[in-house]
């Protein structure tokens, strides 16, 4: 089955201990993405990365780190959480960048529900 | 800056109507729409594409339209059923120097039975 995996679904932490967000998809989609979603601020962009080895900024990147080593994994590094991040966390990939025509939908992770006290 | 709006308050349909969702958009022209469906707590499933030059795409009970006068996208699903309760959202090209898709805050759909 085509998919995005991420893992842990729910994490509770305190603040400053380093965590990483895995994120796998068998899709050989070349295009990788991390979303936050927060009540009334809807979905917003952390980092995405168009391929191996490329990654960049999105909309919050702030306090997140990224990698991208292989195509399928795109893990999300939170090196010192605060409580400001506790959020629901979204991985998605497509087989295209947004920019790019044709393009295509994204396909999305069940989502990681953290809690940073 | 770019942005796109939906309709935040919650919108009621009785069950079997049609349940019309809008989508605008301000100071940019995107080259596609897309339209996402979300449950509480999942991940936003993908639905339909709609590129700028097509006016109205179509999909089982779905129906998409792009008006680029209007700078505005409909999604329309008919024969409406309580199943189809959810968020959807609508996104495009985030259009500045990140890539990445800009989402709407999305419009919370109930169908009543």
């Amino acid at each position: 089955e085509a998919q995005v995996t991420q893992n842990p679904r729910y994490l509770i932490t305190v603040t400053g201990k380093k965590l990483t967000v895995t994120c796998s998809q068998n899709m050989n989609h070349e295009y990788m993405s991390w979303y936050r979603q927060d009540p009334g601020l809807g979905l917003r962009q952390i980092y995405y990365s168009m391929n191996v080895e490329v990654t960049d900024k999105g909309d919050v990147p702030e306090g997140y780190k990224v990698s991208r080593k292989e195509k399928r994994n795109f893990p999300l590094i939170l090196e010192s959480p605060s409580p400001n991040q506790t959020s629901l966390y979204f991985c998605a990939s497509s087989l295209s960048w947004a920019g790019k025509l044709p393009n295509y939908g994204y396909t999305f992770g069940s989502g990681t529900r953290l809690t940073v006290v | 800056s770019q942005k796109i709006e939906q309709n935040s308050e919650a919108l009621n349909i009785q069950e079997g109507k049609t349940a019309t969702l809008t989508c605008n958009y301000t100071n940019y022209s995107p080259a596609y729409l897309q339209w996402y469906r979300q449950d509480p707590g999942r991940g936003p499933v993908f639905l339909l594409l709609i590129r700028e030059n097509e006016k109205e795409k179509r999909k089982e009970r779905l129906k998409v339209t792009f008006d680029t006068t209007l700078k505005q996208s409909l999604f329309h699903i008919t024969a409406s059923q309580p199943a189809d309760s959810a968020t959807y959202l609508c996104a495009s090209h985030s259009g500045g120097g990140a890539d990445g898709l800009t989402f709407g805050k999305g419009t919370h759909l109930i169908i009543q039975p």
